[in-house]
C-alpha cells in the first residue's frame, strides 16, 4: 500500500502528558500538511510543509504544538502538556503540490486527553 | 476571510433515491472547490473538484456536482444511492492566490442510506 499512514491510529493519554504522532506521505510527494478534526465538525488545517521547510502555521498550532519534516519525508507532531482540549483527529494530507494536485488524506490519528 | 457552510448536519435517504448534498461557501474572492468523502475509520477520499472550465462536474461513484457562482453553492448530487454511500461528506474550498493551497472544510453532512 503506497498511501499516506498515521501512527498510531489511537491515542489515549493523561491531561499534562507529551504526545507525538508520526506521518508518512506518499514517497514522491513534497507537500504534506496536518489538520485537526474535532466531533461533528470538518477537517481544520494547522500546518504544511514544502519538503523539510515549514512554511505556514495556523493560529490554532499554539506553541505547545510543534511539527517537524526532517530530510523532507516524515513527519512528526507533538502536543506537549496536553489538555483536554486536544482530543481531536488528528489528520495527515500529501500532495504534489498546487491546487491541480489531489490532497491525498492518511487515516488520522484518534487523540483522547482523560 | 472564507468559509463553507453545509446546513445540513445528516441526511437520511432510502436506497436507489436521488440525493443532493448543499454545499454554500463564502469568499470574497475567486476559489477551487472540492468534495471529499469519508467512510468510517478510512481517511478522506476526494469525490470530484471545480478548478474552472465546465459547471457541471462528474467525479468518483457516480456522483456530480454543479458550480454556481451566483449562488455560490456547489451542491453534491447523485441520481441513486447506495448503501455503500453511507459515509461522511465534506465541502472544502482553497484559494487559488494562496500557494498553501491548505483546505477550508465545511462541517460535514452525515448521508444515511436506508434500505
Amino acid at each position: 500500500d503506497t498511501g499516506v499512514s498515521q501512527d498510531p491510529r489511537h491515542k489515549i493519554t493523561k491531561r499534562g502528558q507529551n504526545v507525538t504522532f508520526r506521518c508518512d506521505p506518499i514517497s514522491e510527494h513534497n507537500r504534506l500538511y496536518w489538520y485537526r478534526q474535532t466531533l461533528g465538525q470538518g477537517p481544520e488545517f494547522l500546518t504544511y510543509f514544502q519538503n523539510e521547510a515549514q512554511l505556514e502555521k495556523s493560529r490554532l498550532l499554539s506553541d505547545r504544538f510543534s511539527a517537524e519534516r526532517p530530510k523532507g519525508s516524515f513527519s512528526t507532531l507533538e502536543i506537549q502538556r496536553t489538555e483536554q482540549g486536544d482530543s481531536a483527529m488528528y489528520l495527515c494530507a500529501s500532495s504534489l503540490g498546487g491546487p491541480n494536485n489531489e490532497q491525498f488524506f492518511g487515516p488520522g490519528t484518534r487523540l483522547t486527553v482523560l | 476571510a472564507q468559509s463553507v457552510t453545509q446546513l445540513d448536519s445528516q441526511v437520511p435517504v432510502f436506497e436507489e433515491a436521488p440525493v443532493e448534498l448543499r454545499c454554500n461557501y463564502s469568499s470574497s474572492v475567486s476559489v477551487y472547490l472540492f468534495w471529499y468523502v469519508q467512510y468510517p475509520n478510512q481517511g478522506l477520499q476526494l469525490l470530484l473538484k471545480y478548478l474552472s472550465g465546465s459547471t457541471l462536474v462528474k467525479g468518483i461513484n457516480g456522483f456530480e456536482a454543479e458550480f454556481n457562482k451566483s449562488q455560490t453553492s456547489f451542491h453534491l448530487r447523485k441520481p441513486s444511492v447506495h448503501i455503500s454511500d453511507t459515509a461522511e461528506y465534506f465541502c472544502a474550498v482553497t484559494l487559488p492566490m494562496d500557494s498553501s493551497y491548505k483546505l477550508i472544510f465545511g462541517s460535514g453532512t452525515r448521508l444515511l442510506v436506508r434500505p
